[in-house]
């Protein structure tokens, strides 16, 4: 079956750089169609889609936050990673992520969720 | 961009009761790629409904999904203790509107 998993620091102090992983099972990252995106969600707040990066390599991310964020993959690991530079304390919050299916564009399973909190 | 819009921002309703929750686009939007998800406090969200209309596995069929163009809405026929949650939409899989609390 599909799971996915995040990781990454609880707490980060501002200006450093977050780096989060993914590391999923149940599918391939090499299989056409297949792709992983990035959501995260401030405490009592809505969620916000951050990153994708698909099977063929190409890559799309928030305009907002484009300059901050960079998401690569690692098919031997089965995993994908997310880094986003320059931490502020509003990036605290709650960082998902979820594969898409590209049939629909809709993201059929998720992790639960790494809590990353930005604090000096 | 697409702008997502729903409404009402919470939906304060009792067991057995109907809901409809709107979610609005900015601009013209395909149904084959509007979902809707499902979230309880402390949880991951959950895909309830995509293609606009289609149940994804294990939803039940009190949930139904509506809508073309600008205008999509999630309905709940009789409300059951486990709906209470906050509903999010989400076009082409990336951008989502801002939720609607149920309640």
């Amino acid at each position: 079956q599909v799971t996915l998993r995040e990781s990454g620091p609880a707490l980060v102090r501002p200006t450093q750089t977050l780096t989060v992983t993914c590391t999923f099972s149940g599918f391939s990252l090499s299989t056409s169609g297949m792709c992983v995106n990035w959501i995260r969600q401030p405490p009592g707040q809505a969620l916000e889609w951050l990153a994708r990066i698909d099977w063929d390599g190409d890559k799309y991310y928030n305009t907002s936050l484009k300059t901050r964020l960079t998401i690569s993959k690692d098919i031997s690991k089965n995993q994908v990673v997310l880094t986003m530079t320059d931490m502020d304390p509003l990036d605290t919050g709650t960082y998902y992520c979820a594969r898409l299916n590209s049939d629909g564009y809709y993201l059929d399973f998720w992790g639960q969720g790494t809590l990353v909190t930005v604090s000096s | 961009e697409v702008v997502l819009t729903q409404s009402p921002d919470t939906l304060s309703l009792s067991p057995g009761e109907r809901a409809n929750l709107s979610c609005r686009a900015s601009q013209r939007v395909s149904s084959s790629y509007l979902s809707w998800y499902q979230q309880k406090p402390g949880q991951a969200p959950r895909l309830l409904m995509y293609a606009a209309s289609t149940r994804a596995s294990g939803v039940p069929d009190r949930f139904t999904g509506s809508g073309s163009g600008t205008d999509f809405t999630l309905t709940i026929s009789r409300l059951e203790s486990e709906d209470f949650a906050v509903y999010y939409c989400q076009q082409f899989g990336s951008v989502f509107g801002p939720g609607t609390k149920v309640d």
